[in-house]
């Protein structure tokens, strides 16, 4: 079975600080997402990424750095973590064509204090 | 610009009831549209998908939806809700690109 998992699950962070979000995916997909899900709202897409070692942004990008070194692994950055970027934060993938599903990672919850 | 409406935030549902949830789109095209569904502490998983044909799609646990071009809608049904039914639904669309557009999400909660 498809399967995207991130780490870690959750974490809290202090304000400026620098925070790594990883994903991994053993689906072989081409592409790969990172969405940001606050209460109230759907996913927002952050970046992403379609081939190794290059990355696209999303709708909003700003405040977050993201790299695939490799297929299977995409990673989200914050340089300097704000109050404003505690949030849900899913990872995921999909093969790229428009009609097949996009498979989640459970979330990561960060809170910044 | 493409978006995905979905104007019930929550939905509460007596079990054994039925159930639709709402979802209209805007787009230049006909998009594809999904359905996704969130339980809690979980990613999302894929409840049902359209493309092309039959406007009524089956999904898994009994879902189905129903496409409606005139009306740029794709509504959520299930004829009799379980308990385990709980939990959050997205709709989604995705207008011919790589880039899924999201609706905002409904909350269901099923009253024992």
């Amino acid at each position: 079975e498809a399967a995207v998992t991130q780490s870690p699950r959750s974490k809290v962070a202090v304000t400026g600080g620098k925070v790594t979000l990883s994903c991994h995916q053993t689906n072989n997909h081409d592409y790969m997402y990172w969405y940001r899900q606050d209460t109230g709202h759907g996913l927002r897409l952050i970046h992403y990424s379609y081939v190794a070692d290059s990355t696209e942004k999303g709708d909003i990008p700003d405040g977050y750095k993201a790299s695939r070194p490799s297929q299977e692994n995409f990673s989200l950055i914050l340089e300097l973590a704000s109050l404003s970027q505690t949030a849900v934060y899913f990872c995921a993938s999909s093969d790229g064509r428009t009609n097949t599903e996009v498979f989640f990672g459970k979330g990561t919850r960060l809170t910044v204090v | 610009a493409q978006s995905v409406t979905q104007p019930d935030a929550r939905v509460t549902v007596s079990e054994g009831a039925s159930l639709q949830l709402r979802c209209k789109y805007s787009s230049s095209v006909t998009p594809y549209l999904f359905w996704y569904v969130q339980y809690p502490r979980q990613g999302l998983q894929l409840l049902l998908k359209y493309y092309s044909g039959d406007p009524v799609v089956q999904g898994v646990n009994g879902f189905e939806a129903e496409f409606s071009k005139s009306n740029s809608s794709f509504h959520l049904r299930k004829a009799s809700v379980h308990w385990s039914d709980s939990a959050v639904y997205f709709c989604a669309v995705t207008p011919r690109n790589y880039q899924l557009i999201w609706g905002s999400g409904t909350k269901l909660i099923i009253k024992p």
